[in-house]
Order: structure tokens, then sequence, then C-alpha cells
């Protein structure tokens, strides 16, 4: 099964409103990163969090760590149309001595202008 | 930069056949790893390559296979299709080895199996 699992699966907010999305893992990792999906296309890298980082902040976005929770959150301010996609994260762990990213399931976020 | 490129964008296959996408990575990056995207499955993890050599692979079964060239470009393959295996294939390149860095995606190759 996936190593992350996001958390809600949909989110729909108006436009200007912050969204927040989370995500919870199993295992130990290395480090964890956000990716945005628009619609049938390839994923955009976000952000990445080290294990041993507890915040992060890139423009709009800032991404949590708690590694006692095993769990990660994506807030996005401000929001606007254009970040209506589906955000996924994704952890790097040790698979028997071979790093192995794996992906969540993903966030489907809507912003409503 | 030029950015992660795949050919092609979309294909058509029926059972049976097999079927080659192509992979080329940012210059300067030598890892490629490959995915699998589906509705019910979503992003699966099929194989990494670095430096020509396959580092890692995830639990698919052997009709799914890859390689990589001395210039970094990837194929992979998909032998006796099933129509399961209609997916959104996903390329990503890194500076590589391994995963620890930011993955680069391509726009995915829409694969449909009638």
């Amino acid at each position: 099964s996936q190593q992350g699992e996001e958390d809600p699966q949909a989110l729909s907010i108006q436009e200007g409103e912050n969204a927040t999305m989370n995500c919870s893992y199993k295992t130990s990792i290395n480090n964890l990163q956000w990716y945005r999906q628009n619609s049938g296309r390839g994923l955009v890298h976000l952000i990445l969090i080290r294990s041993n980082e507890r915040e992060k902040h890139s423009g709009r976005l800032r991404v949590t760590l708690d590694t006692s929770k095993k769990s990660s959150s994506l807030l996005i301010t401000a929001s606007r149309a254009a970040d209506t996609a589906s955000y996924f994260c994704a952890t790097d762990w040790n698979n028997f001595g071979n790093e192995k990213l794996t992906f969540g399931t993903g966030t489907r976020l809507t912003i409503i202008p | 930069k030029a950015g992660v490129t795949q050919t092609p964008r979309y294909l058509i296959k029926t059972r049976g056949q097999q079927v080659t996408l192509s992979c080329s990575p940012i210059s300067g990056h030598r890892s490629v790893s490959w995915y699998q995207q589906t509705p019910g499955q979503g992003l699966q993890f099929l194989f990494e390559y670095f430096s020509e050599t396959q580092r890692n692979k995830g639990n698919f079964p052997g009709r799914f296979s890859g390689r990589q060239f001395s210039n970094s470009r990837s194929e992979m393959n998909v032998s006796t299709l099933e129509l399961g295996d209609s997916a959104l294939y996903l390329c990503a390149s890194s500076l590589g080895p391994g995963q620890v860095y930011e993955q680069y995606f391509g726009p995915g190759t829409r694969l449909t199996v009638t």
C-alpha cells in the first residue's frame, strides 16, 4: 500500500481563503515532498522538507512536518483560481538500502472564483 | 533548460500488443524514474535508473521493463498489454541517485489499451 495518505480527499474553497491539506505516513522518512498536478498533466515539485526540519516556507506555501506523529501539512494562503489542482505528498524512505519515493493518494483542491 | 520530454503523448494499443515509451531527462540529470498513474491505484513507482543501471524497482510484473542509455534517455516497455495497463505513465528526472532529490516530471504518456 502507499506510504502517504492525504486528507481531505477533496477540498473546495472560495478564492482568497486559505487551504490546508494533511499527509500521514507510516515509516521513518528521510524527507517529505509536496507536488502539484494540474488535470492529466505531469507533477510539479512545490517544496521539500527534511526529516530534521519542522517548518518551511515558499511564497504562499507553508509546510510543517511532525515526525513524532508521522504527519505533514501544506498550507496555501490567499488561494487563487490557478491553485486548482491535485496535491500529493511524497515520502522518501529507505527500502532495504535504496531510497524510494512513494506518493500519497492526493487531495483535489478546487478554488471557486 | 528544456524540461523533461516524453513521447508519444498519447497512444492507443490493443490487448496483447507491446509498447515502448520514451523519456528524455533534463540536461545534466542522470536519474530517471517511471511511474504509473491510474484513478484506482494512484501514483505507483515502476523503476528508477541511474547511470544506465536499475537502482530500484516497484511491485510490477515482469511485463514492465526499462532501460537507460548513456545519454540518460530512458525507455520503458510493456509487453503483452492488458486492459489494466491503461494509465498515464510519468517519467521524472533528477540529479540523482536515489530519490532524495526533487523530481522533475514530464507531461506523461496517456496509454489506452482496448
